[in-house]
């Protein structure tokens, strides 16, 4: 597609259930980022990656939180044992490489409810 | 640390012009950039600088950069009723991850 593509674009579940969150970057782009939007926060960096190694998580809020990314392309966002503080849109955005002014196209995000 | 601030709330004419101002605490930022976020979607990247830059113009943007004063602003010319969103600055510091720092948001409204 032509642009950042985030599935699914809602998500509902309980408190305590695992969620998986996934991001299509724009073909061609080697660095992706996740990132979290949240009332009280505002929009936080999680984790950057260039290629399908990850340079930077030091934004991942603790260890229930993971991310992978296969094949340089798609990557998947896991929240294992959620709480209710963990919802919030998670925005994935990604650039043709981390350095230089590169800007950051995002995807519309992944609203996530705890219940 | 890494700081970026906005004001929370701007409310203009349409017609007329709107600016929205920014300030940062970094000052190995390397690229500025504002986002534009309408509801429900994600962030549009409306245009960036780089920091040995002061000004950008780009159709009815124009970006001013106090590099001095780590003071950014976005004007809009002509503002409609479209324009009505939520504007982030963000900036890029020098570590090699290229990630983001984001400002608040500041949210435009637009009156007919």
């Amino acid at each position: 597609g032509a642009g950042v593509s985030q599935s699914p674009s809602n998500k509902v579940t309980e408190k305590g259930k695992d969620v998986e969150l996934r991001c299509d970057p724009i073909s061609g782009h080697t660095a992706l980022y996740w990132y979290r939007q949240s009332l009280g926060q505002g929009l936080e960096f999680l984790i950057y990656f260039q290629g399908n190694s990850a340079p930077d998580k030091s934004g991942l809020p603790s260890d229930r939180f993971s991310a992978e990314r296969t094949g340089g392309s798609v990557s998947t966002l896991t929240i294992q044992r959620t709480q209710q503080e963990d919802s919030a849109v998670y925005l994935c955005a990604s650039s043709l490489d981390g350095q230089g002014a590169q800007p950051q196209h995002f995807g519309d995000g992944t609203r996530l409810s705890i219940l | 640390g890494e700081d970026v601030e906005q004001s929370l709330f701007l409310s203009v004419r349409e017609g007329d012009s709107s600016v929205i101002n920014c300030t940062y605490t970094d000052s190995s930022s390397t690229y500025l950039y504002w986002y534009k976020q309408e509801p429900g979607a994600g962030l549009q990247l409306l245009t960036y600088i780089f920091s040995n830059m002061d000004m950008k113009q780009d159709q009815r943007l124009t970006v001013l950069l106090n590099k001095k004063d780590k003071h950014l602003s976005l004007r809009i010319a002509d503002t409609q009723t479209g324009d009505s969103a939520i504007y982030f600055c963000a900036e890029k510091g020098s570590s090699n991850t290229g990630k983001l720092i984001f400002g608040q948001g500041t949210t435009l409204q637009v009156k007919p």
